[in-house]
């Protein structure tokens, strides 16, 4: 039963454009949505969160949307550029119930490739 | 200077043999926890601890036994290697607070491959 879920296992996308990648999710209790970054044979490297009460996040590049109502969300990458070739993985949080600990479950990932 | 460090970063062993793998964090977080990454690439949790004690236990066998000596560090033990326990394995740690995403910090992962 997969709660998280990247549908497109891979996108190309031109130097300069905008790149977005898709999330869709089923827990409506789900605190917060994450998005990782991973490079080959290194650890998913944390990028941009956003909070179940929000709609829009954005860091420099990078901006997330969540539309609760589809339980849908995205990343938006503009402009791309080559660095921001990896693989990216859409993750749900949860807070348990001590509060010191946040369960992540995460999607199976796409894969962006930037080409010149 | 290494945030969330992992050893060996590489683990080829035979089944039935028993091995571990390490995890270090100098983040200050204190909640720690083991990913595994299986052959679909799909990142599961398998435990986490809070100073040293244990917070979520996911459905994984009884040959994995999480130690967390302190809260900066946080081994995997795994007994009686089996063939499907070849996978990547992240150690990961976090600072859940109030109003935060608790997002978690990675290692860079330890292959392990059982022949």
């Amino acid at each position: 039963d997969q709660q998280v879920k990247q549908n497109s296992p891979s996108l190309s996308v031109q130097e300069g454009r905008i790149s977005i990648l898709n999330c869709d999710y089923t827990n409506s209790m789900f605190d917060y949505f994450l998005w990782y970054k991973k490079y080959p044979a290194e650890g998913p490297t944390f990028l941009i969160s956003i909070s179940s009460i929000k709609d829009k996040n954005e860091d420099g590049r990078f901006t997330v949307f969540l539309n609760k109502s589809a339980k849908h969300l995205s990343l938006h990458i503009v402009p791309s550029q080559p660095g921001d070739s990896a693989v990216y993985f859409c993750a749900a949080s949860a807070i348990g119930n001590t509060g010191t600990a946040s369960k992540l479950t995460f999607g199976t990932g796409t894969r962006l490739q930037v080409t010149l | 200077d290494t945030a969330v460090s992992q050893t060996p970063k590489y683990l080829v062993t035979q089944m039935g043999n028993d091995k571990s793998i390490k995890c270090e964090q100098n983040l200050g977080h204190d909640t720690m926890y083991w990913y595994k990454q299986d052959s679909k690439k799909f990142l599961k949790i398998m435990f986490s601890y809070n100073n040293k004690e244990l917070i979520i236990n996911e459905t994984v066998p009884n040959r994995f036994s999480p130690k967390s000596p302190d809260k900066a560090h946080l081994n995997l033990h795994i007994n009686s290697l089996e063939l499907g326990d070849s996978a990547v394995y992240f150690c990961a740690s976090s600072q859940v607070l109030t109003g935060t995403s608790g997002e978690q910090y990675f290692g860079p992962g330890t292959r392990l491959t059982v022949t």
